[in-house]
């Protein structure tokens, strides 16, 4: 079985700061993908990005970063010089690679308050 | 629009009445996914098909909850008899292959109230 830890259920930052948003995964499967959504006020969830379990280096997009380590199973998400904008419920998820079983293992996700 | 459609977005039912939800995927998506969230927590799996089959029902909590897709396209999740513990948001997902490297987008949701 799968399992996905988001331990952090709450983070408040002032704007500007960084912060980490930390995702910890279990799973026997040697081949997986994780991902990172957002979820707005709005309740659509947003993609942030995928990763396959054989690609660990760490990926930046503009002001977001993600910091894949298969030897602690962990993925985490940094938001740099963080913004109102980025005030949300973030989720991270793991799907393992089985042809017909392509369903998303969630965490319980953190809400992320930026306070301007 | 571009993005998945779910209706309605908000369904008010008293305990023992049925629902039906729907779901309008991206338009040539052959992945589709019905997920429940309960308040403060993650999207937990209900059901997925390919195309019209549906290959994984496992989530499906109980055998008053029902999913379709007979043809390949639109989705309805129906739920019989509702209960209080039926009270969540049901988000509907599509993707665009049946290949791994893909990611699920993701429609806002119904948020269903059983009184």
């Amino acid at each position: 079985a799968q399992k996905v830890t988001q331990a952090q259920t709450e983070i408040s930052v002032v704007e500007k700061e960084d912060v980490t948003l930390d995702c910890v995964y279990e799973t026997r499967d040697t081949t997986y993908y994780l991902f990172w959504y957002k979820q707005p006020p709005s309740g659509e969830l947003v993609f942030l990005i995928r990763r396959n379990s054989f690609d660990e280096q760490n990926e930046i997009s503009g002001r977001y970063s993600w910091n894949f380590q298969k030897s602690t199973s962990s993925f985490n998400f940094t938001i740099t010089a963080s913004q109102v904008v980025d005030s949300a419920v973030y989720f991270c998820a793991l799907r393992i690679s089985n042809f017909g079983n392509e369903k998303l293992t969630f965490g319980t996700g953190t809400r992320l308050t930026i306070i301007p | 629009g571009a993005g998945v459609s779910q209706s309605p977005r908000y369904k008010v039912a008293k305990r023992g009445q049925d629902v039906a939800l729907r779901c309008d995927p991206i338009s040539g998506h052959v992945s589709l996914f019905w997920y429940q969230q309960a308040l403060g927590q993650g999207p937990e799996f209900l059901t997925y098909f390919q195309n019209e089959a549906q290959l994984d029902k496992s989530g499906l909590p109980s055998d008053r909850f029902f999913a379709e897709r007979p043809e390949g396209s639109v989705s309805t999740l129906k739920i019989q008899r509702t209960q209080q513990e039926d009270s969540a948001v049901y988000l509907c997902a599509s993707s665009w292959t049946q290949g791994q490297n893909t990611e699920a987008f993701f429609g806002q949701g119904t948020r269903l109230t059983v009184v």
